[in-house]
């Protein structure tokens, strides 16, 4: 099984609809990441969690929330999905602190959606 | 603020070609830079990385060196295979800074003919 899970795989939504998307790890790691990649963008940070209570936004947080549930889930939710939001997203976690570890992500298989 | 660039692309090369694929940073403080690996329709996963200037990353016959007077992490291969297809992106991670984020380039695609 997948340590980094995301659900859906793909989804397509029409404009204005409320949409949620899930992630959850059986690795043990306190921070979780949510990410979205676009062609020729690279990948942009939209939320991240260093812990249950530490939520903090990324560098394109607008229209976009998160929650997290549980050290193991954290969820992505557009409130209003707009067409330019159509893109790749990927959920990611990793340890905390300055040790071997340190900036190793480990990603989901990312969730494909489409907003008509 | 903290950047990343790389060069564009695609690249295609032959099987058993030499790869460089460039990458240049800006950072205040004192980056840590990673090299990432996403294969067709997987997420990213590490595929090296170096903490420290002169540090060499190396993994699967890559290799990068952090080089501070020239702000570069260049990657490279001795010898592509097929198997190498995919978008390389380059990271760098300023723990001296605010949380410590990775910042990515935009990606190079490369493909490898056989």
């Amino acid at each position: 099984d997948a340590d980094v899970t995301q659900t859906p795989r793909n989804r397509i939504t029409k404009t204005g609809k409320r949409i949620m998307l899930e992630c959850s790890q059986t690795k043990g790691h306190d921070r979780m990441y949510w990410y979205r990649q676009d062609p020729g963008l690279g990948l942009r940070l939209i939320y991240y969690s260093f812990d249950v209570k530490d939520i903090n936004k990324g560098e394109i947080s607008d229209g976009y929330s998160v929650s997290r549930q549980a050290q193991a889930k954290f969820s992505l939710s557009l409130e209003s999905a707009i067409p330019n939001q159509t893109a790749l997203y990927f959920c990611a976690t990793s340890v905390g602190g300055q040790g071997p570890g340190q900036g190793k992500l480990f990603f989901g298989s990312g969730t494909q959606l489409s907003v008509l | 603020g903290d950047s990343v660039t790389q060069m564009e692309g695609p690249v295609t090369l032959s099987e058993e070609a030499f790869l460089t694929i460039n990458c240049t940073y800006t950072a205040t403080g004192y980056p840590s830079l990673f090299w990432y690996v996403q294969y067709p329709g997987e997420g990213l996963q590490l595929l090296l990385k170096a903490t420290k200037a002169d540090d060499k990353g190396s993994n699967k016959g890559f290799e990068a060196t952090y080089r501070k007077e020239t702000t570069s992490f260049h990657l490279e291969k001795g010898s592509v295979q097929v198997s190498d297809s995919a978008v390389y992106f380059c990271a760098l991670s300023d723990y001296g800074g605010s949380q410590g984020n990775l910042i990515f380039g935009k990606g190079t695609k490369l493909s490898v003919k056989p």
